[in-house]
């Protein structure tokens, strides 16, 4: 069985701060992991995705994750936060990089401080 | 290229009355997938197709929930009769499982937000 598991339902950064957002994961296979956003009253939009390549994985808006097996995790960063990520971010996992079931976390609510 | 598009964007409808959502995916796209959101949660998955076929529904309830998708291409979801606690966001999202995709190719449409009432 695969999860995830989000520390944190809520973080607040102030613009210019370190966004660090938590993901750990549980997979009795090799997983594949994603970092999604969704801004509100829309869909979800895919950020970043590891996908057993390097375990360094840059994304979209200047986010990147790092995957580490021993920890398993798949912690979500971004050097200096701006106003415009504020969102709602979701971890997931899947078996396969396409055609499968997507896990998702139950979200963390990123808000910025002017 | 106009994404996976959803409609109606919003619906409010009385409990014990039916429902129906409507998807049409990317083009190409022959996985679609039906995801239920919660607020303040993750989605999760209600039913995913290959083509025309339904491969997994194992969390799909069958007693008020049904979906098709004819021709393999746009799909309806429709839930009958609606109760309070349907009330949430139901996304699709389509991916294709053939050659390469620079994007992982699975794509979330906006979403039909529900409310009963």
């Amino acid at each position: 069985a695969q999860s995830v598991t989000q520390l944190g339902s809520h973080v607040s950064v102030s613009e210019g701060a370190l966004v660090l957002l938590r993901c750990n994961y549980s997979s009795s296979v090799p997983p594949y992991l994603f970092w999604y956003v969704q801004y509100p009253n829309q869909g979800l939009q895919l950020l970043l995705k590891y996908t057993s390549a390097a375990t360094l994985v840059k994304g979209i808006n200047g986010f990147e994750a790092e995957f580490k097996k021993s920890e398993t995790s798949f912690h979500l960063t971004k050097p200096s936060a701006h106003m415009s990520d504020a969102a709602e971010y979701f971890c997931a996992v899947s078996r396969y990089s396409s055609a499968s079931k997507i896990i998702f976390g139950s979200g963390t609510r990123l808000s910025i401080r002017p | 290229e106009a994404g996976v598009v959803q409609s109606p964007r919003y619906k409010i409808i009385e409990k014990k009355q039916p429902v129906a959502f409507w998807c049409n995916p990317i083009s190409g796209h022959n996985t679609l997938y039906w995801y239920l959101q919660n607020l303040g949660q993750g989605p999760e998955l209600l039913i995913r197709y290959e083509n025309e076929e339904a491969v997994d529904d194992s969390q799909l309830p069958k007693d008020r929930f049904s979906a098709e998708r004819l021709k393999g291409v746009d799909s309806t979801l429709k839930i009958q009769p609606a109760e309070l606690g349907d009330s949430a966001v139901y996304l699709c999202a389509s991916s294709s499982n053939t050659g390469t995709d620079s994007n992982y190719g699975y794509t979330f449409g906006s979403g039909t937000r529900l409310t009963v009432v």
